[in-house]
């Protein structure tokens, strides 16, 4: 079956802009991750949603990231007032919510001029 | 402050020699530990899990084995493809059975060169 999905693959914006970045989970997931990946590092948790609810949102750096669920499949990260410090790749996951395996999608690379 | 921690950075090998890959974690009430291989410009793929200590899986020229301490990734013979960045994460808060987030370790990057 189609796994998770993101668009776009990449990004460049420039500093200060408003940007948005999809995510479409496996279908019949009730759990959505978002992460952020920088080089050579491994992801790091931004936010999770449980239905259409933000059940953890501690991972989000400041009030320039906000994200929605609004019927509980697809998923919008959105960065406003983007930062050079914002760029990295921004990956998406999701799983059926009794687990924990989660399964991710090819991301979105940010850049940030 | 639960962590994981990973080694080493990086490993290359010739095709054929085997090797291991270490994932040490510090987290209170280990509900499992996550294995995944990611590829330049992929996003992480999943490979296993482990839920107790003493459990081991299998996958081609891969075993994943755990104990109550670290996570080793056992690489036999092997190959060219097997190149890329190996994972490991643990998940944190929520209770068990239940969707939590997940902390990474910073990978290990493989290299299996001919």
């Amino acid at each position: 079956g189609a796994g998770v999905s993101q668009t776009p693959s990449n990004k460049v914006t420039e500093k200060g802009k408003y940007v948005e970045l999809r995510c479409d989970p496996i279908s019949g997931h009730t759990a959505l991750y978002w992460y952020r990946q920088s080089l050579g590092q491994g992801p790091e948790f931004l936010i999770y949603f449980q239905g259409t609810g933000a059940a953890d949102d501690s991972g989000l750096p400041n009030d320039r990231f906000f994200a929605v669920r609004p019927e509980g499949s697809v998923s919008t990260l959105k960065i406003q007032r983007t930062e050079r410090g914002d760029s990295a790749v921004y990956l998406c996951a999701s799983s059926p919510g009794t687990g924990n395996e989660q399964f991710f999608g090819p991301g979105t690379r940010l850049t940030v001029l | 402050e639960d962590q994981v921690t990973q080694s080493p950075e990086a490993l290359r090998l010739q095709e054929g020699e085997s090797s291991s890959l270490n994932c040490s974690y510090t987290v209170s009430g280990l509900r499992g530990l996550f294995w995944y291989r990611q590829d330049p410009g992929k996003g992480p793929e999943f490979l296993f899990t482990l839920y107790s200590a003493g459990e081991e899986k299998e996958k081609e020229r891969l075993k994943a084995t755990l104990t109550k301490k670290e996570s080793f990734l056992h690489i036999t013979a092997p190959k060219p493809e097997d190149s890329a960045t190996y994972l490991c994460a643990v998940p944190v808060g929520g209770n068990t059975g239940t969707a939590s987030k997940l902390t990474f370790g910073t990978g290990t990057r493989l290299q299996v060169t001919l």
